[in-house]
């Protein structure tokens, strides 16, 4: 069975435009988690959706932001991007709310 | 709200050394508790998970056990290897009933084994 995917591997971006991160869960998952890993700050919680809906979000700017398709694939977009979004962006699936989470190997952005 | 400290690497030990790995949380209810491991270049992987006070996890040789009088969830390996050289990250689950689950992570421990 395959696990989480997530595209693309790694991303370059520059000052100000805009990203755009792919998930797919485990066949069956319909809950999608984003976090986010920069240097120096461990893990943040971004986003949850669950059911195409959002039903979580942490302490991060409008600017980042996201959408669960009705195949339970999600996107998450960070625009206007500043340097210091430069992170590896992790996103996880579950069952159900609140079952495990597994997660993918991560999109690393480097914005300059 | 709700935090996870764990203690602060880079840990070194020699192979076949006891490890432990501190870790404390602040919650309100009763969060669900677990490690999660992180090999180099890797996603994150669940270690082990323990969902009630004095609940024991246990995994590949790891272990952890639920302490509520303490708030803590110590990880610990009798004998590590070269092999469980990685970041380990210690989180607490919020949320219950269908509403505003995450996962609240503390800042990760590097372990580094050798030989």
């Amino acid at each position: 069975e395959a696990g989480v995917t997530q595209s693309p591997t790694h991303l370059i971006k520059t000052r100000g435009q805009q990203a755009t991160l792919r998930c797919s869960p485990i066949s069956g998952h319909t809950s999608v988690y984003w976090y986010q890993q920069a240097l120096g700050l461990g893990l943040q919680f971004l986003l949850w959706y669950d059911e195409g809906e959002e039903r979580n979000r942490g302490n991060f700017p409008p600017r980042f932001s996201g959408r669960q398709f009705p195949n339970y694939s999600s996107e998450l977009n960070v625009n206007a991007l500043e340097l210091e979004d430069s992170a590896l962006y992790l996103c996880a699936s579950s069952f159900f709310p609140g079952l495990e989470a597994f997660f993918g190997q991560g999109t690393r952005l480097t914005v300059v | 709200g709700n935090s996870v400290t764990q203690m602060e690497g880079p840990v070194t030990l020699s192979e076949e050394a006891f490890l432990t790995i501190n870790c404390t949380y602040t919650a309100t209810g009763y969060p669900s508790l677990f490690w999660y491991v992180q090999y180099p270049g890797e996603g994150l992987q669940l270690l082990l998970k323990a969902t009630k006070a004095d609940d024991k996890g246990s995994n590949k040789g790891f272990e952890a056990t639920y302490r509520k009088e303490t708030t803590s969830f110590h990880l610990e390996k009798g004998s590590v290897q070269v092999s469980d050289s990685a970041v380990y990250f210690c989180a607490l689950k919020e949320g219950s009933g269908g509403s505003n689950y995450k996962l609240t992570f503390g800042k990760g421990t590097l372990l580094t084994v050798n030989p």
